[in-house]
């Protein structure tokens, strides 16, 4: 029992470039997250999905977008990627009996 | 507009003491108050969480006061350790596995 995974740990991109940050969980939950974590800034959310095959804006989608493949994995996206995204960003998934919310343990992203 | 605002940003006590984080939130629909643990490095981690059907909830060291006329909740820890040194968020949502926003953090450090 993995809980939340993330993929890759750490990335530098080059201003334009795209890419896809990685989550999957095997706690058979319905809700998966995607948050964003700059100094001072807390945890921001970017978009989630409440179940399979929905998605919604959080408070800072502009610039991502995200993909709910299936019940386990959940993408975000960067399609054009801008200094102002450099972040450490994080996935998480909530649910069973106690409503539980468990983050994966982050991407460090760096773009150039 | 923040939904959750978290003081103090830091905070420093001596061991033993008794750290106290202070939350207050407009949205009165929100009905589940989570706080999380940070360590550098990691992701958040479910520390303690209330619905607002009780004043206050109580594990180990850690303990949630809920003033819902207020929209206020604080999270405090007693006889605070040097290993309790992290950064702590509240958060809040509506409904079950609902978004869950969360406040700026408050960075504790525990003097030995």
């Amino acid at each position: 029992n993995a809980g939340v995974t993330q993929t890759p740990k750490f990335q530098v991109l080059k201003t334009g470039q795209s890419m896809t940050l990685q989550c999957a969980q095997d706690m058979n939950h319905n809700s998966m997250y995607w948050y964003r974590q700059d100094p001072g800034m807390g945890l921001r959310l970017i978009y989630y999905s409440a179940s399979e095959g929905t998605t919604d804006k959080g408070e800072v989608p502009n610039g991502y977008n995200v993909s709910r493949l299936n019940k386990r994995e959940f993408s975000l996206r960067l399609e054009s990627a801008a200094p102002s995204q450099t972040s450490v960003y994080f996935c998480a998934s909530r649910g069973g009996t106690a409503d539980t919310q468990y983050f994966g343990p982050g991407t460090r992203l760096t773009v150039l | 507009q923040q939904q959750v605002k978290q003081s103090p940003q830091s905070l420093i006590v001596q061991k033993g003491g008794i750290s106290i984080i202070n939350c207050a939130y407009e949205n009165t629909a929100f009905d589940y108050f989570p706080w999380y643990q940070q360590f550098p490095g990691k992701g958040p981690a479910l520390l303690i969480a209330i619905r607002p059907d009780v004043s206050e909830k109580k594990e180990g060291r850690f303990t949630i006061s809920f003033n819902k006329s207020a929209k206020q909740f604080s999270l405090h820890i007693m006889d605070s350790q040097p290993g309790d040194s992290a950064t702590y968020f509240c958060a809040a949502s509506k409904g079950w596995y609902d978004k869950i926003i969360f406040g700026k953090g408050t960075r504790l450090h525990i003097l030995p």
